[in-house]
């Protein structure tokens, strides 16, 4: 079966770094998201990698390693406003979009 | 209007009702989605709409019922809903085709009673 695992709850302090990790068991793999979703809000996107490496945009990166089925956020300088929840998805080789539950980060002053 | 907007954004209603939800697009978008949403669960695609034309139905029950009339518009109506529907359902909207990111409007919070 297809499965996306992402830890469930995060806590960090404002100003440090936290890394999301999304491991993913899909049937091929045509590129992974991330997005963020703040409580009662839509989901929001982030960043898209479909190559192995590292995506940096400002604070936020986004790593893949497509030979391990693995991913993370790397979340630097943290502030209040990112306590959120973080969602990965991974387009399969049919095209469609499975999406992880989501990791619910809370940021502490 | 920018972006995705979504109607009514909360709906509170009985089992034996029929009501609809509402999405409209303003991004020139040609494909749209329909999702549920619950607690602590991955976000389950519905319905996709390719060009108007409905390219994907992941065995949703009968009672929810998708309509398309144009590329900015969705429809999603509801009839005999049981408990369980209770969620948040969001809409979203991309250009076609795998590769380009879902803008997603705000969800409508439904409770079935």
């Amino acid at each position: 079966g297809q499965n996306i695992d992402q830890p469930t709850e995060m806590t960090a302090t404002e100003g440090a770094i936290v890394q999301i990790n999304c491991t993913y068991q899909t049937s091929g793999f045509n590129g992974l998201f991330w997005y963020q979703q703040h409580a009662g809000e839509a989901p929001t996107f982030l960043s898209y990698n479909v190559l192995d490496g590292l995506e940096e945009k400002g604070r936020f990166s986004s790593f893949l390693s497509r030979s391990k089925g693995y991913s993370y956020l790397l979340l630097k300088e943290l502030q209040m406003k990112d306590s959120a929840s973080y969602l990965c998805a991974v387009w399969d080789s049919n095209y469609q979009l499975i999406w992880g539950a989501g990791t619910k980060l809370i940021i502490k002053p | 209007e920018t972006g995705v907007t979504q109607t009514p954004r909360h709906l509170v209603m009985g089992m034996t009702n029929k009501k609809s939800l509402k999405c409209e697009q303003h991004l020139g978008h040609n494909a749209m989605y329909w999702y549920k949403q619950s607690a602590k669960k991955p976000l389950e695609l519905m319905f996709v709409y390719n060009f108007k034309e409905q390219t994907e139905n992941n065995s949703v029950p009968s009672r929810f019922s998708p309509e398309c009339p144009n590329s900015s518009h969705l429809f999603l109506h509801l009839h005999t809903l049981q408990p369980e529907d209770s969620a948040l359902y969001l809409c979203a909207s991309s250009q076609e085709g795998p590769y380009n990111e879902q803008f997603f409007g705000p969800g409508t919070r439904l409770t079935v009673l």
